[in-house]
């Protein structure tokens, strides 16, 4: 049973950097037939899909083009986990992040979700 | 960028009764649409996928169906825990993963 564990700070100062982390359990962040996805939510956004990283013989990383700019998705394979870091933030990065695999395209784990408030 | 709409914002069903929410892509997705399920507090839960075929585990009381630009979701009967808000998810083309805003699903 694939299960996803976030951790990091609730809150994030304007203009610093919001760093969270997934440590994954029954899977392999190196896997090479999923991807490891980061999610947020906010009322005003609804869900919105922020990046992936995944292997496949070397590693890649996707980012939407809302945060492309500031966004840096990492894998750990010492530690089974990635991380998010998404830099220069505002309050509009006030939200519930997830993190998920996908797998055939679909987001089939998440992880519990951590709410992240930007402000000073 | 393909949106997804979906319809009605909330919709008020009494336990028992059958639920239909839908969900419009912008362009033609073929059949690469996946249904979530998200109770208070919780992360979103894959029901669907391919448009019609449920998840591992998920009660055969949910079905999808659809192609092309218009999906339904519908609930055959509705049970206490069936009260959340459903989001729609297209995977067509990877340029970026865009979700619907949610059907809000409640007790009537």
């Amino acid at each position: 049973q694939v299960q996803l564990q976030q951790s990091g700070p609730g809150l994030a100062q304007p203009s610093e950097t919001l760093s969270l982390t997934c440590a994954i359990s029954g899977d392999s962040v190196s896997s090479k037939s999923v991807a490891w996805n980061w999610i947020r939510q906010s009322p005003s956004r609804g869900l919105e899909w922020l990046g992936r990283t995944y292997y496949r013989s070397k590693w890649y990383n996707e980012y939407a083009l809302s945060v492309k700019s500031r966004i840096t998705i990492n894998p750990d394979t010492s530690k089974n986990h990635f991380s998010l870091h998404l830099n220069s933030v505002t309050p509009e990065d006030t939200a519930v992040y997830y993190c998920a695999r996908e797998e055939g395209r679909k987001f089939d784990y998440w992880g519990q979700g951590t709410r992240v408030t930007v402000s000073s | 960028e393909v949106v997804m709409t979906q319809s009605p914002a909330t919709l008020s069903v009494s336990p028992g009764e059958r639920a239909t929410l839908s969900c419009r892509a912008s362009q033609s997705i073929d059949s690469d649409l996946a249904w979530y399920q998200q109770r208070p507090g919780q992360a979103p839960r894959l029901l669907i996928s391919g448009a019609s075929t449920r998840a591992t585990g998920i009660p055969a009381r949910f079905s999808g169906s659809g192609s092309g630009t218009e999906f339904t979701l519908t609930i055959s009967s509705l049970q206490s825990e069936d009260f959340a808000v459903y989001y729609c998810h297209h995977y067509k083309d990877w340029t970026g993963y865009t979700f619907g805003q949610g059907t809000k699903l409640e007790f009537k």
